[in-house]
């Protein structure tokens, strides 16, 4: 079965620095890749996500993600981070993309400080 | 576009009585709706999933008879916590896609609280 590993429970990055958030995926066919993020009591919202063609994908909010086959990396990124970036910050795989087996990793909390 | 709803957002409850929370899809059909449930600093442990006019598939280890799901339309769909008790205290966040190959979007969740 498919998985996603997010190697960091946080991150922490000043205000204007850039930011990533790892993630690494796990699946025996085509992955279909997925970045959520989640503000206090509130559900997740989705940021982007990888298909197919470019491996640079980019999403809502400045951030984009860049899919890795090689290194089965899908990390989230962003050049210039703000604090209104602080969130919890899902990645997600499914294996086939009309799959509606979606596995989520632990979260990454990012902390961006002013 | 593509906005999911949930109600109530929050609900206190006291053990031994049932509670609904609605999921609605907005401004699409869903033909799929998924229930998750997240415990504090965790990732989403999905439920079920369920398609419009089906009986819903639970995931290894969820008691289909504590945990009723119906998704009677193609807007909505309902979880309703049977005979709740503490450990059921959670957040539950139900997510919406319109077909197969579709992104699935999130509701804000509903945090339940059983007393």
């Amino acid at each position: 079965a498919q998985s996603v590993a997010q190697p960091e429970d946080q991150v922490n990055v000043a205000e204007g620095n850039p930011l990533t958030v790892k993630c690494t995926y796990s699946v025996s066919g085509n992955p279909y890749l997925f970045w959520y993020v989640q503000y206090p009591n509130r559900g997740l919202q989705f940021l982007l996500k990888y298909i197919t063609g470019d491996n640079l994908v980019k999403g809502s909010y400045g951030f984009e993600a860049e899919f890795n086959k090689s290194q089965t990396s899908f990390h989230l990124k962003k050049p210039s981070a703000l604090v209104s970036d602080s969130a919890l910050y899902f990645c997600a795989v499914r294996e086939g993309y009309d799959n509606n087996d979606m596995r989520f990793g632990a979260g990454t909390r990012l902390t961006v400080k002013p | 576009g593509a906005v999911v709803s949930q109600h109530p957002s929050w609900v206190i409850c006291k053990s031994g009585t049932s509670v609904k929370i609605e999921c609605r899809s907005l401004d699409f059909q869903a033909t799929t709706m998924f229930w998750y449930r997240q415990f504090p600093k965790q990732s989403l442990m999905l439920m079920a999933t369920s398609n419009e006019g089906s009986k819903a598939t639970y995931e290894q280890g969820v008691e289909k008879d504590k945990f009723l799901i119906n998704h009677a339309s193609l807007t909505l769909s309902t979880l309703t916590v049977t005979s709740a008790h503490p450990e059921d205290s959670s957040f539950y966040i139900c997510s919406a896609k319109r077909g197969s190959t579709d992104t699935q979007y999130f509701g804000p969740g509903t945090r339940l609280t059983v007393l």
